[in-house]
C-alpha cells in the first residue's frame, strides 16, 4: 500500500462503547496529525505529532485519546463520546513540520456515527 | 485570533475560468495552501504560496498577497471532475500545522 490508510472507514457507536481508529502512513514522514471534520465546519486540527513525541493538542476532550508508537502509526482511541462527536477524522502526515514548505498527506478519513 | 474566509459556494460552467479567494488574518504567516477534496475523499494539495506573485501549475494557479492577507485560487479550462470543495490553510509561524477555512464548494455544469 502506499500514502496515508485509515481503519476503519466507517463507525457507528455508542455513548458508552470504546473504540479505536488507526492510520498507517507508507511516505517515510516524520509528522502525523489527526484533523476533526465536522459538516459546515473548517477541518479543525486535533494532535500533532512529530518523530513520535506529541507536540500539539488543540484543547482536546480527555474523551479523545491520541497514542503514536512509531514515525508510521498513529491512533486515536475514543470512549464516552456524545452525538456531537460524529464527524469525518481525518489522519494526515508530512515531513519535518518545522519547514514551512510541507504538504499534509491527508488519509480517506473514517466517518464517525455516535448513536 | 485566527480566522480564515472564503466563499462558501461557487458555479461555473465547463471549460470556464473560476476564481476562488481567500482572505485571512492569522497571528502570523509561514505559507499559505490550497487542497481540492472530492466528496467523500481525503483533501489532496494543488499549490503552495509563502511569497508574494503568482504560482502557475497547469490549469491551476494560485496567487498571494501578504500585505492584503489575501489569496486566489484561479481554475482555467474547467471540467466535469473540478467540482470538489477547496480548501484555503494558512500556516501560522507558531504553530506546525494549518489552519483551514470552511471550504468553498464549487460545482461545475455542463
Amino acid at each position: 500500500e502506499t500514502g496515508v490508510t485509515q481503519t476503519p472507514r466507517h463507525l457507528v457507536m455508542g455513548m458508552t462503547n470504546k473504540k479505536s481508529l488507526k492510520c498507517e502512513q507508507h511516505l517515510g514522514h516524520n509528522a502525523m496529525y489527526w484533523y476533526k471534520q465536522s459538516a459546515k465546519k473548517p477541518l479543525e486540527l486535533m494532535f500533532v505529532y512529530n518523530f513520535k513525541e506529541q507536540t500539539e493538542n488543540n484543547s482536546v476532550p480527555s474523551r479523545f485519546s491520541p497514542e503514536c508508537p512509531n514515525s508510521s502509526h498513529l491512533f486515536l482511541h475514543l470512549h464516552t463520546l456524545q452525538p456531537e462527536d460524529s464527524a469525518l477524522y481525518l489522519c494526515a502526515s508530512s515531513q519535518d513540520p518545522r519547514s514551512s514548505s510541507y504538504e499534509q498527506y491527508f488519509g480517506p478519513g473514517t466517518r464517525l456515527t455516535v448513536t | 485570533g485566527q480566522n480564515i474566509d472564503q466563499p462558501t459556494e461557487m458555479t461555473a460552467t465547463e471549460g470556464a475560468i473560476v476564481q476562488i479567494n481567500c482572505t485571512y488574518q492569522t497571528s502570523g504567516f509561514n505559507g499559505l495552501f490550497w487542497y481540492q477534496q472530492h466528496a467523500g475523499e481525503a483533501p489532496t494539495f494543488l499549490s503552495y504560496n509563502v511569497l508574494d506573485g503568482l504560482e502557475e501549475k497547469g490549469r491551476f494557479s494560485s496567487f498571494l498577497s501578504r500585505s492584503k492577507g489575501y489569496s486566489y485560487l484561479l481554475l482555467k479550462e474547467l471540467q466535469m471532475k473540478d467540482s470538489a470543495s477547496y480548501l484555503c490553510a494558512v500556516r501560522d509561524w507558531e504553530g506546525t500545522a494549518l489552519i483551514f477555512g470552511k471550504g468553498t464548494t464549487l460545482s461545475v455544469s455542463s
